[in-house]
């Protein structure tokens, strides 16, 4: 497909466990954002990259946070030991080069709940 | 500090009614973007427009318009003739040059009753 594919779609995890999170960009874009949507709120970031550099990553909220672009396409957004509050869906965009560099492409996210 | 304020958390109008969505940001750079995204109950954010600080002229596309005031720092969404399909919720974002991530609004959830 031409869009942003993200999988798995809804994930259920026990608290405690380790879940991985994937996101397939839009082809020859080389921005990757995460952010992460709680419920009835608006998206907030956590990570950046160009390529496979991780330029930006202020927004991710704690060290059980991880996320890898190794090959400059695909991204992995790991998250460990999961907690309640990581309840929320996580939205990967990806933008192209300039001129319209920050439009950013989302994809459908992923509904990670932590029970 | 970069913030978006959408203080309408939730509208319901009519078939056919034209609706105005505010919003108000608040920079301290004079260079930056401004964004409306569509969220349907799919989930998937879908990219409505971009505006450039330096481009105050506003913008029409078919039933949508827009409206960007810096002198009030407001960039209003108005849908004209609202349709069903036009349920969803609507964020109002923005992002400084040379800083990549958008910053967006809480969102204001839209119900267009037929």
């Amino acid at each position: 497909g031409a869009g942003v594919s993200q999988s798995p779609r809804y994930k259920v995890a026990k608290r405690g466990q380790d879940v991985a999170l994937r996101c397939d960009p839009i082809s020859g874009h080389v921005s990757l954002f995460w952010y992460q949507q709680a419920l009835g709120q608006g998206p907030e970031f956590l990570t950046y990259f160009q390529n496979e550099a991780q330029l930006d990553k202020s927004g991710l909220p704690s060290d059980r946070f991880f996320a890898e672009r190794p090959e400059g396409s695909v991204s992995t957004l790991k998250i460990q030991r999961t907690q309640q509050e990581d309840s929320a869906v996580y939205l990967c965009a990806s933008s192209p080069e300039p001129p319209a560099k920050n439009i950013q492409y989302f994809g459908a996210g992923t509904r990670l709940s932590v029970l | 500090a970069q913030k978006v304020t959408q203080a309408q958390t939730e509208i319901s109008v009519v078939e056919k009614e034209d609706v105005t969505l505010d919003c108000v940001y608040e920079t301290r750079d004079t260079t930056y973007y401004l964004f409306w995204y569509k969220q349907p109950p799919s989930g998937e954010l879908v990219f409505l427009i971009r505006r450039n600080s330096f481009d105050e002229q506003n913008e029409i596309s078919g039933r949508y318009s827009w409206n960007f005031q810096k002198s009030t720092s407001s960039f209003n969404f108005t849908i004209t003739a609202s349709q069903v399909v036009d349920s969803a919720v609507y964020f109002c974002a923005l992002s400084e040059v040379g800083d990549d991530k958008i910053i967006f609004g809480k969102g204001t959830r839209l119900h267009i009753l037929p």
